[in-house]
């Protein structure tokens, strides 16, 4: 059972514009958020993270934003670049067991096309 | 820095062969270590996680085990190859949530 969804398997926005990645989670429970980068033949490099007693956190062009009624999370990138083109993941910790030990079940990923 | 390492990048197998990927950890001390998997179209999925020299949690039944004989070592490991078992295997460890990923090695079953 997916218990992240990332219902976009790709995206295609032009350079310069915002790409909003979207992700949906179905336990309650999560407490911590993160997103991963990846590029084809390589591993997926951490971006961003967010705590779930945040609303919003943000890091250069990346901001995230949790609201967790709608139990929704999004990924915002500000101005997009050439280089952001690649497979985005949404991942939360798999169990709630303190610290993430347990490891982390990730979406299916979007993958974001920007267009020259 | 931490750095990660796993080897081979690439690898082919005959179906019913054996396997042994090696990940090793450096610039930390013992790590949590875990193994993914992504297969064609999918996301990455836990297969192993280890959060001692020895100590190997398994999250999906399958024909894949996992080793850990020193504290910045981990391997996957197979007696007998699947078709299924064609991917995409990343070794990562962690600090506190956020996990960090090495090259990976492609496996293709064949």
């Amino acid at each position: 059972d997916q218990q992240v969804k990332q219902n976009s398997p790709s995206l295609s926005v032009q350079e310069g514009r915002i790409s909003i990645l979207n992700c949906d989670y179905t336990n309650s429970m999560f407490d911590y958020f993160l997103w991963y980068k990846k590029y084809p033949a390589e591993g997926p490099t951490f971006l961003i993270s967010i705590s779930s007693i945040k609303d919003k956190n943000e890091d250069g062009r990346f901001t995230v934003f949790l609201n967790k009624s709608a139990k929704h999370l999004s990924l915002h990138i500000v101005p997009s670049q050439p280089g952001d083109s690649a497979v985005y993941f949404c991942a939360a910790p798999l169990r709630n067991s303190g610290g993430g030990a347990d490891g982390l079940t990730f979406g299916k990923g979007t993958h974001l096309i920007i267009q020259p | 820095s931490q750095t990660i390492h796993q080897w081979p990048a690439t690898l082919v197998q005959p179906v019913g062969s054996p396997l042994s990927l090696e990940c090793t950890v450096e610039g930390t001390s013992n790590p949590n270590l875990y193994w993914y998997r992504q297969a064609a179209g999918r996301g990455l999925q836990l297969l192993f996680y280890s959060v001692g020299i020895g100590q190997i949690s398994s999250e999906v039944p399958q024909n894949l085990s996992a080793s850990r004989p020193q504290d910045r070592q981990f391997i996957l490991s197979s007696k007998k190859l699947l078709l299924s078992d064609s991917g995409f295997y990343l070794c990562a460890w962690s600090s506190y949530y956020e996990q960090y990923f090495g090259p990976g090695t492609r496996l293709t079953v064949t």
